[in-house]
């Protein structure tokens, strides 16, 4: 089944202990991008990548990093995490970047 | 950073009635896409359009990009309970100074249903 699944579902972390949140995709996409979502803000971009070893800043970068060093594998990575990053995360690919992003299951993290 | 200005930000409906919903931008988008989350998911893609006065059906769905490029509808017809969610638009394209791949969404569309 063509999917994007990233782990874990759910993480409850403590200010400053960095952590990374995996997305994997099944689809040979070429594009990868991480989003976070809150309340009356929807969905804003944090970084994108459109192949391996190639990745841009979106929307909202700062606090975050990523790294493509497999077609598959695109991880989100909070150094020192605050709780200004308490939200909704989610990975999505995309063949071409032009025909949509499929998105996975959301991580829901919280910093305390 | 770029904005999409979605809305109505909430509608009621009763079940059967059309539904439209909207999203304008002071920018140009060269694709523009509509997609549904439901509670705990992500976002699916619902229609994807590529082509200004492109109008695109998805059964009871049809969204249309803008003339202008500038903005795009979503119609639901004779609307079920299943259609409760949240409806987003993204727009996606160079001239707003962003680069393929950078997908930008719209605040949402919070879908509820009447029974």
């Amino acid at each position: 089944e063509a999917q994007v699944t990233q782990n874990p579902r759910y993480l409850i972390t403590v200010t400053g202990k960095k952590l990374t949140v995996t997305c994997s995709q099944n689809m040979n996409h070429e594009y990868m991008s991480w989003y976070r979502q809150d309340p009356g803000l929807g969905l804003r971009q944090i970084y994108y990548s459109m192949n391996v070893e190639v990745t841009d800043k979106g929307d909202v970068p700062e606090g975050y990093k990523v790294s493509r060093k497999e077609k598959r594998n695109f991880p989100l990575i909070l150094e020192s995490p605050s709780p200004n990053q308490t939200s909704l995360y989610f990975c999505a690919s995309s063949s071409t970047g032009f025909d949509g992003y499929t998105f996975g299951s959301g991580t829901r993290l919280t910093v305390v | 950073g770029q904005q999409l200005n979605q809305s109505p930000q909430s509608m009621f409906i009763q079940e059967g009635e059309d539904v439209s919903m909207n999203c304008t931008s002071s920018s140009i988008f060269n694709t523009w896409l509509w997609y549904k989350q439901d509670p705990g998911e992500g976002p699916v893609l619902l229609i994807a359009l590529y082509k200004a006065g492109e109008l695109t059906s998805n059964g009871r769905l049809t969204a249309q990009f803008g003339i202008t490029r500038k903005d795009s509808f979503l119609n639901i017809s004779a609307s079920i309970p299943s259609d409760v969610g949240i409806y987003f638009c993204a727009g996606l394209g160079r001239d707003y100074g962003g680069s393929q791949g950078n997908l930008i969404f719209g605040k949402g569309t919070k879908l509820s249903v009447k029974p």
